[in-house]
């Protein structure tokens, strides 16, 4: 069955980077997009943003361009999100979503930009 | 801008119908999509393309639009149901994805 495994929680100093993994299992890897979506603690779902898992393409939004690096290994199936210049506001747990692909008629379509499966999450904690 | 504005809380008693309305110009042009989150676990897709149930999903589960604003109705409310319930739209041509600020399900 389908799964995504992320990486364990992080501490990071003001300032540093931090990379978290996501492993996917039980699909074709490289037919799908993935998104990054995070959620600072009590507060909503905030969307980071999308890779093409074939061709590597990215596209993140506005307010992170420029911090947020996303790359994927088609060898092991997982993709990486990496995010740098840490500050106190970017402490939240950090999900990998998959992006829906929509078959129909004998053509796939995507991406669908919503997400059918989800990592577990990862804790990413700023603190000085 | 593009944002999506949910009420915050929905109280309902164990039997009754919960109605949690997600409000958004762009709605008007795009699918609303709907997340059922309990804490400490990632989100759950219970309604796509605005009233679509994924499979595994309860039939008590439902939603509708209507203009710019889309709802998600859960008839004969469980007690398993209370969460967290987040909308969502996405803007393809950005790209861009917004969630609603979430709506706290009580069943009292």
């Amino acid at each position: 069955q389908v799964q995504l495994v992320q990486s364990g929680a992080e501490v990071k100093k003001p300032g540093a980077s931090v990379k978290v993994s996501c492993k996917a299992f039980g699909y074709t890897f490289t037919s799908y997009y993935m998104h990054w979506v995070r959620q600072a603690p009590g507060q909503g779902l905030e969307w980071m943003g999308i890779i093409d898992l074939s061709g590597g393409f990215t596209s993140d939004a506005q307010r992170f361009q420029g911090r947020v690096t996303m790359t994927r290994d088609t060898s092991t199936s997982t993709v990486y999100m990496e995010l740098s210049s840490l500050r106190s506001e970017d402490t939240a747990v950090y999900y990998c979503a998959r992006d829906v692909l929509y078959c129909s008629g004998g053509s796939c379509y995507s991406p669908q930009y919503y997400f059918d499966y989800w990592g577990q999450g990862t804790l990413v904690t700023v603190s000085s | 801008s593009y944002e999506l504005t949910q009420p915050p809380s929905v109280s309902v008693s164990p039997g009754q119908t919960a109605r949690i309305t997600c409000s958004g110009d762009a709605l008007a042009k795009q699918y609303a999509y709907w997340y059922q989150q309990k804490p400490g676990q990632a989100p759950v897709l219970v309604i796509y393309k605005d009233s679509e149930r994924p499979s595994g999903i309860p039939e008590r589960f439902s939603g509708s639009s209507s203009g710019t604003i889309v709802t998600l109705t859960i008839s004969g409310v469980q007690a398993e149901d209370e969460a967290y319930y987040y909308c969502q739209s996405a803007d393809s041509s950005g790209p861009y994805v917004v969630f609603g600020g979430g709506t706290k399900l009580t069943v009292l």
